[in-house]
């Protein structure tokens, strides 16, 4: 079935220490986000990528860096986790401009 | 204007029962409204979604019901089930420029059916 898929669905790192997610698909969509969700709260969106074309939302901390090698992968980069940065981290996809997202079952980071 | 306020923030139905949700929105070039639904630990997955050409859209027991004029949508579950229990979030779109549209997410209902 096609579907996005995020690895892994846990992840613990420490305090500073580096962590990368990923997400791959299998829709062939154009677009790629990132979203991360607090415990009862919206998803907020971190940023998106339009093939390669990066898009970056403006209150997205420095801290978090994303890359899209290809179609079908995309990546999550968080270069000194804080302990506020514990959350799900939603990747979703859409196929071009104002059509449906489509999201992953998430990566729970928990940072100690 | 990005806004969308998103009633009541949670909900106790008894199976069977109606479980109203209510949204409202700013922004008029808003001109797609999905909803999605939530279970604890997994992603968001879309329910049902209206544009704003059409009053109402209904797929089995999930109906949409939107007024243009006064920027308000909402989700009706009708025949509530245990099952339906879950975290419902409102979202708008607008057309942006080709990099893809952007959600802007309600603040989510968590919907309890009791049996």
């Amino acid at each position: 079935d096609a579907m996005v898929i995020q690895n892994p669905r846990y992840q613990v790192t420490q305090f500073g220490k580096p962590v990368t997610l990923s997400c791959s698909q299998t829709l062939n969509h154009n677009v790629m986000y990132w979203y991360q969700q607090k415990s009862s709260q919206a998803p907020k969106l971190l940023f998106h990528y339009y093939d390669k074309d990066f898009n970056n939302e403006a209150d997205t901390p420095d801290n978090f860096q994303s890359r899209r090698p290809n179609t079908s992968f995309c990546f999550l980069d968080i270069r000194s986790p804080g302990l506020g940065d514990a959350a799900m981290y939603l990747c979703a996809t859409s196929r071009v401009t104002r059509d449906t997202q489509y999201f992953g079952p998430g990566t729970r980071l928990t940072v100690l | 204007q990005q806004q969308v306020k998103q009633s009541p923030q949670s909900l106790i139905v008894q199976k069977g029962g109606i479980s109203i949700i209510n949204c409202a929105y700013e922004n008029t070039a808003f001109d797609y409204f999905p909803w999605y639904q939530q279970f604890p630990g997994k992603g968001p997955a879309l329910l049902i979604a209206i544009r704003p050409d059409v009053s109402e859209k209904k797929e089995g027991r999930f109906t949409i019901s939107f007024n243009k004029s006064a920027k308000q949508f909402s989700l009706h579950i009708m025949d509530s089930q245990p099952g339906d229990s879950a975290t419902y979030f409102c979202a708008a779109s607008s057309r942006i420029k080709a990099a893809g549209n952007k959600l802007t997410f309600g603040g989510g209902t968590r919907v309890l059916v009791k049996p």
